[in-house]
């Protein structure tokens, strides 16, 4: 099993629309979770971070944590082409400092 | 101006070649990492460096080496015993021993090819 999972999509919506992308870790000791945006060639740029359970709203953007089902997700409200790329999901788990990454979803935002 | 710079955007090896990635932080970051990308996959972890003069081996270090004898630097050597290192490069910082200091925040990136 993976450490940290992502379905790699495509994940089309259309513009306006809400996109919820999801992620589930192994880690039960987890604590410390985050959502990153990647433009094609790009580097990946930090969405928000979550620490606890529950919801946290930044603009569009909601990132959802559930540690005991061992998920976190991240909806973005009113879609737009330009939040077309690819969501990173990570997760600080066992070693100190260390954070693995999922291998994203892919956000396709039709207009 | 803060941030992270990572030089050359672009680099292109030969076979047999070792070649060093350059890493620059003014951010006043205590930590810094290496992560390697390939197409389809997600960011895996090369070398963590968490302090000066001090630095751990990540998933996937075999071929590669680092140095951390400035806080700002963190450059990455691509050695020859690397069997496949095209693939686009990453490097990070975060605050490190503090309270929510484990955010991560990335470089441009370097992008290698082996000719």
């Amino acid at each position: 099993q993976k450490e940290v999972e992502q379905n790699s999509g495509p994940l089309s919506v259309p513009e306006g629309a809400i996109a919820s992308l999801n992620c589930t870790y192994s880690d039960r000791g987890s604590q410390s979770f985050f959502w990153y945006r990647q433009y094609s060639g790009k580097s990946p740029e930090l969405i928000m971070s979550i620490y606890s359970n529950g919801d946290k709203e930044d603009g569009r953007f909601t990132a959802q944590l559930n540690k005991a089902s061992q998920y976190v997700s991240l909806l973005i409200r009113d879609s737009q082409p330009s939040d077309s790329a690819t969501y990173l999901c990570a997760v600080k788990t066992g070693g100190y400092q260390k954070v693995t990454f999922g291998t994203g979803t892919k956000l396709q935002v039709i207009p | 101006d803060g941030g992270i710079t990572q030089s050359p955007k672009y680099l292109f090896r030969k076979e047999g070649q070792n070649v060093t990635l350059s890493c620059e932080q003014n951010l006043n970051h205590d930590a810094m990492y290496w992560y390697r990308q390939d197409p389809g996959q997600g960011l895996r972890l090369i070398y963590y460096s968490q302090i000066v003069n001090d630095f751990q081996k990540g998933d996937i270090a075999e071929g590669y080496s680092v140095s951390r004898e400035k806080k700002e630097s963190f450059p990455l050597t691509v050695t020859s015993a690397q069997k496949n290192p095209t693939a686009f490069y990453l490097c990070a910082s975060s605050i490190g021993h503090h309270p929510g200091g484990d955010t991560q925040y990335f470089g441009p990136g370097t992008r290698l090819t082996v000719l």
